[in-house]
């Protein structure tokens, strides 16, 4: 079964730190580059970070370059993304997502980051 | 960075409607643009990409158009299922950046 399964989210004051996991199943991890892609609650979608098949080159988004860090063990088939120095604004749903065709084409169900003192 | 633009943010449509969403890009993309659609609590679903490629599985009725800045998602008959919020997506210059989102509702 091709899917996409998030953990790790949680409750973390301002300024604490997670690491986001991502298990892939069912199709070659290690061919595809990958995306966290996050939502605050009740708001649009934004693109956060990603990371190429081999881990050759990584491209974050200007709110959290600096603080997040994406990372990938293609011998695991998970994508990782640590989050450090945490706001309120980084409350979010964080999805990841596999890419094909330059797009999102495959996502799975979310883990819910809140900041929170 | 690239800005997109979707009009309208919410639209109101009955069942068996043909329904226009507009996508615009504060500068050239291409025809590097996506459209997912979302349901309240899930993730997110790939509809179209680069521009009017229907991604495999998704129904007939929904199609895309347009290059540069300016791009549509159309559904040709609006169904029940389709009552969702729809999202344009464009990639340039290793950023991705997505639509404020258009709610479709009854």
């Amino acid at each position: 079964q091709v899917q996409l399964v998030e953990s790790g989210g949680g409750v973390v004051q301002p300024g604490g730190s997670l690491r986001l996991s991502c298990a892939a199943s069912g199709f070659s991890f290690s061919s595809y580059g990958m995306h966290w892609v996050r939502q605050a609650p009740g708001k649009g979608l934004e693109w956060v970070a990603f990371i190429r098949y081999d881990g050759s080159d990584k491209y974050y988004a200007v709110s959290v370059k600096g603080r997040f860090t994406i990372s990938r063990d293609n011998s695991k088939n998970t994508l990782y993304l640590q989050v450090d120095s945490l706001r309120d604004e980084d409350t979010a749903v964080y999805y990841c997502a596999k890419e094909q065709h330059v797009v999102f084409q495959l996502w799975g169900h979310g883990t819910l980051v809140t900041v929170s003192s | 960075d690239i800005q997109m633009t979707q009009s309208p943010s919410t639209l109101s449509a009955s069942v068996g409607d043909r329904v226009t969403i507009t996508c615009r890009a504060s500068q050239s993309i291409s025809r590097w643009l996506a459209w997912y659609q979302q349901k309240p609590g899930r993730a997110p679903n790939l509809l179209i990409y680069r521009a009017s490629t229907l991604e495999s599985g998704v129904p007939s009725r929904f199609s895309g158009s347009g290059s540069g800045t300016e791009f549509t998602l159309t559904i040709s008959s609006l169904q029940p299922d389709d009552f969702a919020t729809y999202y344009c997506q464009q990639y340039n210059s290793s950023l991705w950046t997505f639509g404020q989102g258009t709610k479709v509702e009854i």
